[in-house]
């Protein structure tokens, strides 16, 4: 999805929790698709991406999910710390046409 | 890790000034992008360069901007004259090929317009 508004969606969970964070991108000719954190006054910094083939895949504490049939993209961060407390941005791109970022979600972890 | 550098880290000008912004990719990335981010959204793309060539510029204010990438490396945006409404913080990002591969970005320049 394009991005919005100024108001971020905001999700709070517990230090050592789970969390998943949802995206609905627009464009379902999209086949590449790219997570990003950004803590404040840094640039994004990437997470995990997945392609279009695939509808599933894990990193070190992150999976991400792709499900085409509904557009849309998660991204699960296992045993969260506060470290991981950031704004994170899910980004389409149809083959080699520009990046285009959907609307942050704020994550702040609890202690 | 290599790194896309930034600089200036900020900077403060007048409305109707000039100002730049300067970016260096991570080595052997051919492709360079200018994103501006205004804060609370997401990053939207100003310009995207394919070593010296612009491949996408539809997005960046002509009458005010512009950008180059003369050797194929590092890259320069300038605004003259800038306005109030550009206030934002200008990513410069990098990435090894065109599709399918991530952008590695910089830190930004946060640009305050007065």
């Amino acid at each position: 999805g394009e991005s919005v508004g100024l108001h971020l969606p905001t999700l709070s969970v517990q230090e050592g929790d789970n969390s998943i964070i949802n995206c609905a991108y627009s464009n379902s000719a999209s086949d590449y698709f790219i997570w990003y954190k950004q803590e404040s006054g840094k640039g994004p910094q990437f997470i995990i991406d997945i392609r279009s083939n695939m509808d599933k895949r894990q990193g070190q504490r992150v999976t991400v999910l792709l499900n085409k049939t509904v557009k849309h993209l998660s991204l699960q961060i296992a045993a969260t710390q506060p470290g991981d407390s950031a704004v994170y941005f899910c980004a389409e791109a149809q083959g080699a046409q520009k990046l285009v970022f959907g609307q942050g979600t704020r994550l702040t972890i609890n202690p | 890790e290599a790194e896309v550098a930034q600089s200036p880290r900020y900077k403060i000008t007048e409305k109707s000034q000039a100002v730049a912004f300067w970016c260096d990719p991570i080595s052997g990335h051919a492709t360079l992008y200018w994103y501006r981010q205004i804060l609370g959204q997401g990053p939207e793309l100003l310009v995207q360069f394919q070593d010296e060539s612009v491949v996408d510029d539809s997005q960046l204010p002509k009458d005010r901007f512009s950008a180059e990438r003369l050797k194929g490396v590092d890259s320069t945006l300038k605004i003259q004259p800038a306005e109030l409404g550009d206030s934002a913080m200008y990513l410069c990002a990098s990435s090894l090929a065109a599709n399918n591969s991530p952008l590695h970005f910089g830190n930004g320049t946060r640009l305050t317009v007065t």
